[in-house]
């Protein structure tokens, strides 16, 4: 059930913009992005439940297409405080969430 | 703002012994998890508990696992007979409160105890 993300990693200067994405091979009931700083816990972002649906949080925004089996994350003008590892959690019907393999943003002043 | 909290952050133990990991989650959460993360990979879903049972478990939570809410607080994962490849940061979540709806709620993800064992 575990998630494939794209890209594993990217590196990007202040106020560039960035996509990651996250596709399943089995049926989404919803997904879950969470992003971890280096030591500390993962932290919320979003949940994306129904298809078609977009979310947006500040300069951080994801859509979710359901019959695609896929979500993107959306950073734009992206601020050194978005560096981290993003994961998204696929949730297959009962809640518990399988992660991706992550995609590593680094950003640089 | 209420959080998740989990005790000890460090624990050091030796092969075959037995641990166990506490987590406090938050107050009004009805669903409870455990998840893994061996260094530099990603986070691996172990467990969930709901009304005082297992709800679903992966591959990984074999006999060697247990958990518990041994009270009103608190919920624990022991590991009996520690083995060298159970070394992971263990991350207790919780979620779903009874004013959610019971699948689009978030989940919150305590601090982590990083587990080494030698």
């Amino acid at each position: 059930q575990q998630p494939v993300q794209s890209p594993q990693a990217v590196i990007l200067r202040e106020g560039e913009d960035a996509v990651i994405n996250c596709s399943s091979s089995k049926a989404l009931y919803s997904v879950h992005w969470y992003r971890q700083k280096h030591g500390e816990a993962p932290v919320f972002l979003m949940i994306l439940l129904k298809g078609g649906e977009q979310k947006g949080h500040e300069k951080i925004s994801a859509s979710f297409n359901e019959k695609k089996q896929q979500s993107s994350l959306y950073l734009t003008a992206s601020q050194l405080s978005y560096s981290g590892t993003y994961f998204c959690g696929i949730d297959g019907g009962a809640n518990n969430l399988f992660f991706g393999t992550g995609t590593r943003l680094t950003v640089i002043p | 703002e209420p959080e998740v909290t989990q005790t000890p952050s460090h624990q050091v133990t030796q092969m075959g012994q037995e641990v166990i990991l506490r987590c406090v989650p938050i107050s009004n959460h009805l669903y409870f998890y455990w998840y893994r993360q061996i260094l530099g990979q990603k986070v691996e879903f172990l467990v969930s508990f709901y009304n005082n049972e297992i709800s679903e478990k992966s591959e990984i939570f074999d006999d060697q696992f247990s958990v518990e809410r041994p009270d009103g607080s608190n919920f624990t994962l022991k590991i009996r007979s520690t083995k060298l490849e159970d070394s992971a940061m263990y991350f207790c979540a919780s979620g779903g409160s009874r004013s959610d709806e019971l699948n689009s709620y978030e989940q919150y993800f305590g601090p982590g105890t990083r587990l080494t064992v030698t």
